[in-house]
């Protein structure tokens, strides 16, 4: 069964401080990795996926993530934080195969602090 | 484009009552899937469909259910409520099934349902 760990609840970073908020993953075969951002009151928002190909991914607003097959893990980074990057960001996984949905992760708060 | 939309976006329901939720995919969108999102659960998959059929039903109780309707619209009810039933209800849409292939979903703003 696939699934994924957000092993931080919460990351704080301080304005214009690069950022990582981690993801680990655990399914048989190679993955898609998606990462989705949520502000108050609002649905999930697409940021940026890993299908296959270069294993650094860049997104949106900035935003990127690194996929290390060894590690299992698909990081995002920013290299500088805005206040405005304050949201709840969601890590999820699919296998390519079969008929599964999406897995999230239980979430990671991050707080961009002027 | 005009985006996912989900009525109503508030709901606030006794135990025992039923409620039915609605999803408006983007157009051109044929696929559903709806989640639930709880404070300790994260985000759990309910069920897809994809041109009115159920594709893929995730670990909820029979008391939840949905359609599709030919227009793509998405109803999910629940009967009985229940007191952990409380939580936000998410839609997301995509061109292809979201259980499948490597397009991203498309996510509503959510139908807030409080159980009292």
């Amino acid at each position: 069964a696939q699934s994924v760990a957000q092993p931080e609840d919460q990351v704080n970073v301080a304005e214009g401080n690069p950022l990582t908020v981690k993801c680990t993953y655990s399914v048989s075969g190679n993955p898609y990795l998606f990462w989705y951002v949520q502000y108050p009151n609002r649905g999930l928002q697409f940021l940026l996926k890993y299908i296959t190909g270069d294993n650094l991914v860049k997104g949106s607003y900035g935003f990127e993530a690194e996929f290390n097959k060894s590690q299992t893990s698909f990081h995002l980074k920013k290299p500088s934080a805005l206040v405005s990057d304050s949201a709840l960001y969601f890590c999820a996984v699919r296998v390519p195969s079969g008929n599964t949905p999406l897995v999230f992760g239980k979430g990671t708060r991050l707080s961009v602090i002027a | 484009k005009a985006g996912v939309t989900q009525t109503p976006r508030y709901l606030i329901k006794t135990r025992g009552q039923q409620v039915t939720l609605s999803c408006s995919p983007i157009s051109g969108h044929r696929s559903v899937s709806w989640y639930q999102q709880t404070p300790g659960q994260g985000l759990q998959f309910l069920f897809e469909y994809f041109s009115e059929t159920q594709r893929n039903k995730g670990n909820f109780p029979g008391r939840f259910s949905g359609r599709q309707f030919s227009n793509s619209r998405s109803e999910m009810n629940v009967s009985t409520l229940e007191l952990g039933d409380s939580a936000l209800y998410l839609c997301a849409s995509s061109y292809v099934p979201g259980t499948s292939g490597d397009s991203e979903q498309f996510f509503g703003p959510g139908t807030r349902l409080t159980v009292l």
